[in-house]
Order: C-alpha cells, then structure tokens, then sequence
C-alpha cells in the first residue's frame, strides 16, 4: 500500500539552527499538509500546500517556517530559528482531493530543540 | 472556531473488554466526522468517518455515531484486542464557512492488556 515516508524520525537540535524536515508524499497525490503535535496537546495544522504554492496556513505558520516541493517528490518544511517551543512531532500528509477523508499521513517526525 | 474535544487518557482494558472513547465538538458548519488511529512507530490512518447526523461508521469492529443533537461521536468497540492499542484521534472537516482542513483533538491512548 503506497505511503508517506518521512525523515529523519527523530530530531535534536539546538534553539536558533535551522531544521528541514523531509516528506515524501504519494506519487499521484496533489495536496500536501503539515500538522504538528505538541507533547499532550492537540494535532494543530500548520499549512496546506496545492499547485505548488500554499492554500491555506494557520496562526502557528509565521514567518519562522516555509514548506518547498524542490523537485516534484519530496515536500519540506523548514523552521529557519528553532526555539524551545517548536518541539513537536511534526507530520506530513498527502491527499487526492481536499478533505479528512483522504488523507494518508506520514509516521511524523520527533524534533527536539535543546 | 472548530474545535474537537476527546477525552483524557490513556484508558486502560483487559482484553474483551468494552471501549467508549468520547469525543464532542463545536463547529460553525455541518461538519463530516472521522476517526483516525495511529499504531505505534505508524502514521494517522482513518479508521471511520461520517458525513451527516444520525450515520454510523463503523470498521474492524469500531463504530462511532454522528449525533448532531449532542455534537457528539463517540468511539466504540463491543471487544477490544491487545492488536488495539494505540492512539485514537477524533476529527472534523468543515467547508461551509471554513474549511476542509480537519481539526483534530489531541488524542487518546487506549492501552490493552492480555
């Protein structure tokens, strides 16, 4: 069954460095997402990305975070200055069309900023 | 704004044992309901969904009612198994008026001893 590959699975890294983490959604899907989850708190949305450009974008995604499609597989969301509050899982999905019910998610990757 | 609220957890059963994992909502729509399950070391899968009050999803056993009166759509399983375990989330999806981008609510670990 197709899936969402991301990595690393884990990430450490310390408060102000930039961070890329990596997706690659399925092949024939054509809208992407990142969520994130705070240790015990809700799975909150980030950003949803069509036709190579952003579709929509929560409060979370300021001007600290930017999401590429660089060469038509892999989808990347970078955090230019990490700080404490940006440890999270952090997870990638893919869809066919827009909507809950499609949607295939990556197994997330854990970024811990030290 | 839409928002999803499950219970605190992890709830804890014996093997057979009956499984309600409570989930309600506000939304500003009518929104479609789903339940997703993350297996450990795995991604979000769907695991049901319903589109309209009074429907009933249901799969490997789960079921969960949209019950509009109560905004409500409670997860259920007559007998759960040790193959259970793992972290339920409950969502919603919302166009009119907002978005199809689903919510989520922070999960609940339902843990399952033999």
């Amino acid at each position: 069954e197709p899936e969402v590959t991301q990595t690393p699975s884990h990430q450490v890294t310390q408060m102000g460095q930039e961070v890329i983490l990596r997706c690659v959604p399925i092949s024939n899907h054509l809208y992407f997402y990142w969520y994130r989850q705070i240790l015990g708190q809700k799975v909150e949305f980030l950003v949803s990305f069509y036709n190579n450009e952003i579709s929509e974008k929560s409060e979370i995604f300021d001007d600290q975070f930017s999401v590429e499609r660089p060469d038509g597989s892999n989808f990347t969301l970078k955090i230019r200055s990490t700080k404490l509050e940006d440890s999270a899982m952090y997870f990638c999905a893919s869809s066919e069309s827009p909507g809950g019910s499609g949607y295939t998610f990556g197994s997330g990757t854990r970024l811990t900023v030290v | 704004g839409d928002s999803v609220t499950q219970m605190e957890g992890p709830v804890t059963l014996s093997e057979e044992a009956f499984l309600t994992i409570n989930c309600t909502y506000t939304a500003t729509g009518y929104p479609s309901l789903f339940w997703y399950v993350q297996y450990p070391g795995e991604g979000l899968q769907l695991l049901l969904k319903a589109t309209k009050a009074d429907d009933k999803g249901s799969n490997k056993g789960f079921e969960a009612t949209y019950r509009k009166e109560t905004t409500s759509f409670h997860l259920e399983k007559g007998s759960v198994q040790v193959s259970d375990s793992a972290v339920y989330f409950c969502a919603l999806s919302d166009r009119p008026g907002g978005s199809y981008i689903p919510t989520f609510g922070r999960g609940t670990s339902l843990i399952v001893h033999p």
